[in-house]
């Protein structure tokens, strides 16, 4: 089945730094993926939405000068927090979708815990 | 916007029991509806889905209705293990590729 590996799992940095997170589709060719943050006790929330190739379209209320998107190919896209603050401390889920699969085929990474410190 | 929510934030079950998870959608134009679970510190995990031109579909111990009259979804699952517990998020499509909207989560603890 679609797997989609997200690096790292758990990553701890201090407050002004930058912290780059890695999404890729193993076997399949990823034309949108999406990222997700989640909030202890909490929902997903929808932060952008990434095609290959172009830029990426943020939800309201999400910076996009702070959260960098870049999905340069058709199996990796890249979530960069820049000048990290520790209300961005938060856990980092990206989608990947498989138009090859009749339902688009949904797939979700492992997580990437931060932790602005 | 367009939400999908949860009526239970908690469910508490016995092994082996039914348990039965609800959720809200508000849009009756969403096309597409999946639940997913998910353990702590782990991405979600697709359980099943349902197209709206669908009000039933059924997996290994899982299975999902669609009530569009109401805009109602749950996800039942029989025989209740352990290995269950988790949080259980049903999502919705707005449109067929379309980013999911992902209600607020239910809590289900299975105790043996």
């Amino acid at each position: 089945g679609a797997v989609v590996s997200q690096h790292p799992s758990w990553v701890i940095c201090k407050s002004g730094t930058s912290v780059k997170i890695e999404c890729r589709s193993l076997d399949f060719q990823a034309t949108t993926m999406f990222w997700y943050r989640q909030f202890p006790k909490q929902s997903l929330m929808l932060m952008a939405t990434s095609n290959e190739g172009s830029k990426a379209t943020y939800e309201q209320g999400v910076e996009k000068d702070k959260f960098l998107i870049n999905h340069a190919s058709l199996t990796l896209s890249t979530l960069t927090v820049t000048s990290a603050h520790p209300e961005d401390s938060s856990f980092y889920i990206c989608s990947a979708m498989d138009r090859a699969t009749a339902n688009y085929g949904y797939t979700f990474g492992s997580g990437t815990r931060l932790t602005v410190v | 916007g367009e939400s999908v929510g949860l009526h239970l934030p908690t469910l508490s079950v016995q092994e082996g029991d039914n348990s039965i998870i609800n959720c809200a959608y508000s849009n009756s134009a969403s096309d597409y509806f999946i639940w997913y679970k998910q353990e702590s510190g782990k991405g979600p995990q697709f359980i099943i889905d349902i197209r709206s031109n669908m009000d039933k579909r059924q997996g290994q111990r899982v299975t999902v209705l669609l009530n569009k009259t109401v805009k109602h979804l749950s996800l039942q699952i029989a025989a209740t293990q352990p290995g269950d517990s988790a949080v259980y998020f049903c999502a919705e499509s707005l449109q067929a590729g379309t980013a999911l909207i992902f209600g607020k989560g239910t809590t289900l603890s299975v105790s043996s």
